[in-house]
Parts: C-alpha cells; sequence; structure tokens
C-alpha cells in the first residue's frame, strides 16, 4: 500500500521558532510537493522538487526553505516561524515519467499553530 | 487570474440522489489534466477521477463522472446516488502539459474547494 507520512498531525509553535516539517514516501517517487491549505483559498503550493537536492519555488515560496537529501525525505522549513504561518501542511509526492495523468499522493496533513 | 475556480463553497445533496460540483479552468495550454481529490473531515486527500486534454470519452471511476466540455472549459464532477460517506471537501486541480525550461514536473494548481454535506 503506497503512503506519505508526515512526522506530526499537530504542532503548535512560537513566533520566531524554527520548524521543521518531515515528509517521507515509499513509492521511489520523484516529485515531491509542499502545499499548505487554507479555508477559502484551496491548497497553494509552496515548493516542489523532482530530484534528489533539487527544488523549484512553487506560488508562496516567502518564509519556507526545503531540503531533500534523500529521494524519500521532502522537509519543510519555517527559518523563524510567524502567526501567518498557522495553516494546514500538506505533502504529496508523484511519479515524474508517465505523463499528465500521474496522480499526487498525499500525506495526512500537519496543522501548525503559531502563537 | 484564478486558474481553477470552484465557484460554490457549500452543496447540500438528498442520500441517494445525484450531485454536481462545478469547476472550471483557465489555460492556454492544448495539453492538461484535471483531477478531482475528496478531501473527507479527517484530513487526507483521496484521489477520485482524472481526465486528459485529448481524452474524447468523459472520466467515469464508479459512482464518479467527470462531465468535460472542453469548449466551456468546465470540468464538472457527478456524484451519482450520494452516500453519507460522501461528504467531505472536494478539489479540483489541473495540471498544464507547459515544460519550458523544464519547470513543470507534474505540479497541480487546486480550485478553492466545495463542502459537499449529504443529508439522510
Amino acid at each position: 500500500d503506497v503512503k506519505v507520512t508526515q512526522s506530526s498531525r499537530y504542532l503548535v509553535k512560537r513566533t520566531g521558532e524554527k520548524v521543521f516539517l518531515e515528509c517521507v514516501q515509499d513509492m521511489d517517487h520523484e516529485n515531491m510537493f509542499w502545499y499548505r491549505q487554507d479555508p477559502g483559498l484551496g491548497l497553494r503550493l509552496i515548493y516542489f522538487s523532482y530530484d534528489v537536492k533539487m527544488k523549484e519555488k512553487g506560488d508562496i515560496p516567502e518564509g519556507y526553505s526545503v531540503s531533500r537529501e534523500k529521494k524519500e525525505r521532502f522537509s519543510l522549513i519555517l527559518e523563524s516561524a510567524s502567526t501567518n504561518q498557522t495553516s494546514m501542511y500538506l505533502c504529496a509526492s508523484s511519479l515524474f515519467a508517465g505523463g499528465l495523468g500521474n496522480e499526487q499522493f498525499f500525506g495526512p496533513g500537519t496543522r501548525l499553530t503559531v502563537l | 487570474a484564478q486558474k481553477i475556480t470552484q465557484t460554490q463553497p457549500g452543496m447540500f445533496v438528498q442520500e441517494k440522489e445525484a450531485v454536481t460540483l462545478d469547476c472550471t479552468y483557465d489555460t492556454s495550454d492544448q495539453s492538461y489534466g484535471l483531477f478531482w481529490y475528496k478531501q473527507p473531515s479527517s484530513g487526507e486527500m483521496i484521489f477520485l477521477i482524472y481526465q486528459g486534454s485529448y481524452d474524447e470519452q468523459n472520466a467515469t471511476e464508479g459512482r464518479y463522472s467527470l462531465n468535460f466540455q472542453k469548449a466551456r472549459k468546465s470540468a464538472n464532477l457527478v456524484i451519482s446516488a450520494s452516500q453519507l460517506g460522501d461528504s467531505a471537501m472536494y478539489f479540483c486541480a489541473m495540471r498544464e502539459g507547459t515544460n519550458a525550461g523544464g519547470t513543470s514536473y507534474g505540479k497541480l494548481t487546486f480550485g478553492q474547494g466545495t463542502i459537499l454535506t449529504v443529508h439522510p
């Protein structure tokens, strides 16, 4: 059974803290993605990666960075958490090859609250 | 401009009835794909159905079908015989075929979502 796991379901952090959100997939997928989900805005892409050590900015990268040292693991880093980064964070992965129809597989999400 | 628009923030349907969730999209690409995902209250995203821009037939998966009208740029999800377990948030998403500079890599653009409530 294919799986994307995220390190925490719920996380509470203080303003200014450095926050790491971890995502691991066991499907040998090349592509990995980080989204944030906010009411009324749907899912917005923060960063994605198409290979180890490769990364590309998404639509809302400000205040975030990412790391992909191994194919199965993609980390989202909030360098200095702010209250406006309180959100649900979703990780996803997909195959690189095979065309437009490759679905993305999602993790369960991390609900982050920044106080 | 929004690339994916879901104009229905919330929809209600009676159990066993059919319901249509609207999705319109905007792209200048000839080659693209359209997806629908379901997100129950537990939070996980579940892939439901896919339609390619060159597919001549509307996609179907069990009780889900995609009413694809290319000229209107719409990709509505039809759920037949609604069940209580269908109550969830539904997202429409698009993958464009543009790969200039190698920046496509399977990115999806999502709509705002529609909350579906199925009444017994």
